[in-house]
């Protein structure tokens, strides 16, 4: 079955970066876009951008425009979301999501999440 | 931005009651609406998709409907493994939740 599988929790100080990773198994890769959602403590989902699986092409929310990169490793199955400049309120669940089937654009699966948490 | 606004906070319920959840959105997203459950310590799961639509192993007593700014979510019949938080998304310009709805047992 599809499956995304990320990497494990991290815990960063302020001003570093992080790097999460998310494979997929169980389809093929590169028909695919890939989405990166963050759940803040306070439960919020915050949308902050998306790699077509097949070219590599990106688009980032206005909010993290200036901080995220996604990138791809067709060879690996594996997408990264890295986030540079931490600050204590990007402490939060990292989630990869898969758009769906049916070719809407929504969100399905997801994987597990990845917990960052900030701090000094 | 599209703000999605959902109601209420919290929705207290018995196994078997009807629940009725509302999305509203601050500009029209036309059916692009969807809806997720997230249980604790879990990703969310798609439900509901194109506002009506249920995705694929739902089952039936989850039913969406609405369109432009005013959407709803309606599970028939609690069961316990209902109880829950739903989100509502929109994809009609770039992509957003709503706060969320935590459907509690009463």
């Amino acid at each position: 079955q599809v499956q995304l599988v990320q990497s494990g929790a991290e815990v960063r100080k302020p001003g570093a970066s992080v790097k999460v990773s998310c494979k997929g198994s169980g389809y093929s890769f590169t028909n695919y876009a890939l989405h990166w959602v963050r759940q803040t403590p306070g439960q919020r989902l915050e949308w902050m951008g998306w790699i077509n699986g097949g070219n590599g092409n990106t688009r980032y929310s206005q909010k993290f425009q200036a901080r995220v990169t996604i990138t791809r490793d067709t060879s690996a199955s594996t997408t990264y979301m890295e986030l540079n400049s931490l600050k204590s309120e990007d402490t939060a669940v990292y989630y990869c999501a898969r758009v769906d089937s049916s070719g809407g654009g929504w969100f399905d699966p997801w994987g597990q999440g990845t917990l960052v948490t900030v701090s000094s | 931005e599209i703000v999605l606004t959902q109601s209420p906070a919290t929705l207290s319920l018995s196994p078997g009651e009807r629940a009725t959840l509302s999305c509203r959105a601050s500009q029209s997203v036309n059916s692009y609406l969807a809806w997720y459950q997230q249980k604790p310590g879990q990703a969310p799961r798609l439900l509901i998709y194109d506002a009506s639509k249920r995705a694929t192993g739902i089952p039936a007593r989850f039913s969406g409907s609405g369109s432009g700014t005013d959407f709803t979510l309606t599970i028939s019949s609690l069961e316990p493994e209902d109880f829950a938080v739903y989100y509502c998304q929109q994809r009609r310009n770039w992509w957003t939740f709503g706060q969320g709805t935590k459907v509690e047992i009463k």
